[in-house]
């Protein structure tokens, strides 16, 4: 199975660049996607295959990456981006998600 | 515009079976691949499988075989999932997801169903 490993919680102020990491225990490619997930929430798509912005996500989100490191950036951050981030890869045939990256606000 | 509705919580005993239904609109179901997955509250997203509703061909995580089945009805739209031999381990959220075809994401999500395996 590839493993996808993410950075820690974090926590930004309003109106700051933060970065969120996933790193592959193996090369995706660019098949690599990311979701935010609010409690009691569903997934949404933000981001799919590295950079592409899914429809009707806000241009404070942004992808890049390749291979086994992919970052999902977003700035400047709003107090609605206080959610958990998870990165997916379809790469292989077992589709698989990391741990998530809890993102709070100061 | 595309929906995905999820059947409700359920409360079952260990032992038991539950058929959990995603009732789709506002795209072409019959050509079009569903994913489940399990989510404990506070934990990651596991991927239990994929179905094409075309022929009802199927894909599953090696970890699901045997306890998740995958159908599709697409007269009604709907794709269903039947998990058996519960146990207190299944207790948690699934939910279904529209895939996209050509880079495999899952770009609509339903919005869940709880399922609580309890004596």
């Amino acid at each position: 199975d590839t493993v996808l490993t993410q950075s820690p919680a974090l926590a930004v102020s309003p109106g700051e660049r933060v970065s969120i990491s996933c790193r592959a225990s193996e090369g995706v490619n660019s098949y690599m996607h990311w979701y935010q997930q609010k409690p009691g929430q569903q997934p949404k798509l933000l981001i799919y295959k590295a950079s592409n912005l899914a429809s009707g996500v806000p241009a404070r989100f942004s992808g890049s990456g390749s291979g086994t490191d992919f970052t999902l950036t977003i700035d400047p951050v709003e107090a609605d981006d206080t959610a958990t981030y998870f990165c997916q890869q379809s790469w292989n045939d077992l589709y698989t998600f990391g741990a998530g990256t809890k993102l709070e606000l100061k | 515009q595309v929906k995905l509705q999820q059947s409700g919580a359920e409360l079952v005993k260990p032992g038991a079976s539950v058929k959990l239904s995603c009732k789709t609109s506002g795209y072409t179901f019959s050509t079009s691949y569903m994913s489940w997955f399990k989510q404990i509250p506070g934990q990651s997203i596991e991927w239990i499988g994929m179905i094409y509703a075309g022929d009802g061909g199927t894909g599953y995580n090696q970890k699901f075989k045997g306890k998740a089945t995958l159908t599709v009805d697409t007269s009604s739209s709907t794709a269903y999932m039947d998990l058996s031999s519960l146990t207190t381990e299944d207790s948690a959220v699934y939910f279904c997801a529209r895939m996209a075809t050509t880079d495999w994401y899952f770009d609509f999500w339903g919005p869940g169903t709880m399922v609580t395996v309890s004596s």
